[in-house]
């Protein structure tokens, strides 16, 4: 099984609907991590947290909210959508002290 | 001007060559210094950590030059497998645990 899961994988939806995007790990890991990557711009940080109470913004958090229910878990929702938020996303994991990041296969959402 | 720089490529290589890929960084706090790898429509994947003395693992060298901010990676000995996006990551001192990351650079290992 993956150490790093995200649901769903895939998923198109119209301009205005609200869209969660969850991620799973088994890692145990303390820090998760949520990216977009678009071409030509490379992965891009949304939201991140060091730990089940902590929740950080990253560099392009507008339109974007999260919650971290459990350590093993990082959601990101996607409040009311719109197209240019169409893009690839990845949640990442990493253990406390040490800078490697461990990525989920990622979803790829297409807002129409 | 980018954070991370790099050439996006496409490097067209022969199988057997040998190639090379710069990034730059601007923030001379860096402190972590990476490359990853991303195959097409897929997750990056830690390839190897850079290390101010240099570093190598099998075929892959990487080096790092902290007084001109940038960091090499060395393919030696391509194989088709090698054919992927090499993205230069970058943390900065300070920056806990977010990683900056390159557009990266495209490689095609040929026959």
């Amino acid at each position: 099984d993956a150490d790093v899961t995200q649901t769903p994988r895939n998923r198109i939806t119209k301009t205005g609907k609200r869209i969660m995007l969850e991620c799973s790990q088994t890692k145990g890991h303390d820090r998760m991590y949520w990216y977009r990557q678009d071409p030509g711009l490379g992965l891009r940080l949304i939201y991140y947290s060091f730990d089940v109470k902590d929740i950080n913004k990253g560099e392009i958090s507008d339109g974007y909210s999260v919650s971290r229910q459990a350590q093993a878990k990082f959601s990101l929702s996607l409040e009311s959508a719109i197209p240019n938020q169409t893009a690839l996303y990845f949640c990442a994991t990493s253990p406390s002290g040490t800078d490697t990041q461990y990525f989920g296969p990622g979803t790829r959402l297409t807002v129409l | 001007r980018k954070e991370v720089e790099q050439d996006p490529g496409p490097f067209n290589v022969p199988e057997g060559a040998t190639v090379a890929f710069n990034c730059t960084y601007s923030n001379s706090a860096s402190q972590s210094f990476f490359w990853y790898r991303q195959d097409c429509r897929k997750e990056p994947k830690l390839l190897m950590s850079v290390y101010s003395s240099g570093n190598e693992d099998g075929r892959f060298t990487a080096q790092l030059n902290r007084a001109s901010q940038y960091i090499s990676l060395l393919i030696r000995d391509s194989k088709l497998s090698d054919s992927a996006t090499y993205l230069c990551v970058v943390n900065y001192e300070g920056g806990g645990n977010k990683l900056t990351f390159g557009t990266g650079t495209q490689l095609k290992v040929e026959l």
